[in-house]
């Protein structure tokens, strides 16, 4: 598996455009995760979906964020409009979530993130 | 709400030294501990993931402790070496809830050769 997939690795707009970032997870993985890392705030929690489904997305800074799953292997986390202090690198990560499991079961893994850059 | 706090936030050891890294965490409700490493300007790698009902989980050269009535999880990282230089999270899944990660800020670790 080539693991979590996410485009585009690098991206900078100039604020007011709108931002798209793209994520693709790992094949089989039923939860899906949206972070942001700052180095101010260190990595946050923006969203998360189970079974395709938002689950909490309690970590969204403001309706300017949204996000999307529309089935098992896609995901997007669109800013707009973006403004400077949006900057940051966005991370997905998936997992198999099930209290079936020992180890390895709801083990997270990360995709390389995207760097965004609003000017 | 859950607060995730890792010491030292760096550190600098030469070659060949065994060293320890800390994580604590104030809610004990956890239903795994997970470590990572990051390397500059790169995404998270999985290192160990430890169950609540686990007390360590060993791979290679590295060990991971959970003391879950305490709020306390340590990395021992045994031979270190240059290739080891990282910054390294530890984060806590909750029990019941939200099911995403609290990460600590992380231990930014040099290994001089």
């Amino acid at each position: 598996d080539a693991g979590v997939i996410q485009s585009p690795r690098h991206e900078v707009t100039e604020m007011g455009q709108e931002v798209t970032l793209r994520c693709k997870p790992i094949s089989g993985h039923n939860s899906l995760f949206w972070y942001r890392q700052t180095m101010m705030r260190g990595l946050e929690l923006l969203i998360y979906f189970n079974n395709n489904v938002p689950i909490d997305d309690s970590g969204m800074p403001e309706d300017r964020f949204s996000a999307k799953m529309p089935n098992a292997s896609f995901s997007t986390l669109k800013i707009q409009p973006s403004e400077p202090r949006d900057s940051a690198v966005y991370f997905c990560a998936s997992s198999l979530a099930t209290r079936m499991g020992t180890s390895g079961y709801n083990e997270q893994f990360f995709g390389p993130g995207t760097r965004l850059t609003v000017l | 709400k859950q607060e995730v706090t890792q010491i030292p936030a760096a550190l600098s050891v030469p070659e060949g030294e065994n060293l320890v890294l800390n994580c604590s965490f104030t809610d004990s409700a956890i239903y795994n501990l997970q470590w990572f490493r990051q390397d500059p300007g790169k995404g998270l790698t999985s290192l160990l993931l430890i169950q609540s009902s686990q007390r360590e989980q060993t791979s290679g050269r590295l060990n991971a402790s959970l003391d879950k009535s305490s709020g306390r999880s340590t990395l021992y990282i045994a031979a270190s070496q240059p290739g080891d230089s990282a910054t390294y999270l530890c984060a806590v899944r909750p029990d019941t809830g939200r099911r995403a990660l609290t990460f600590g800020s992380g231990t930014r670790l040099q290994v001089q050769p």
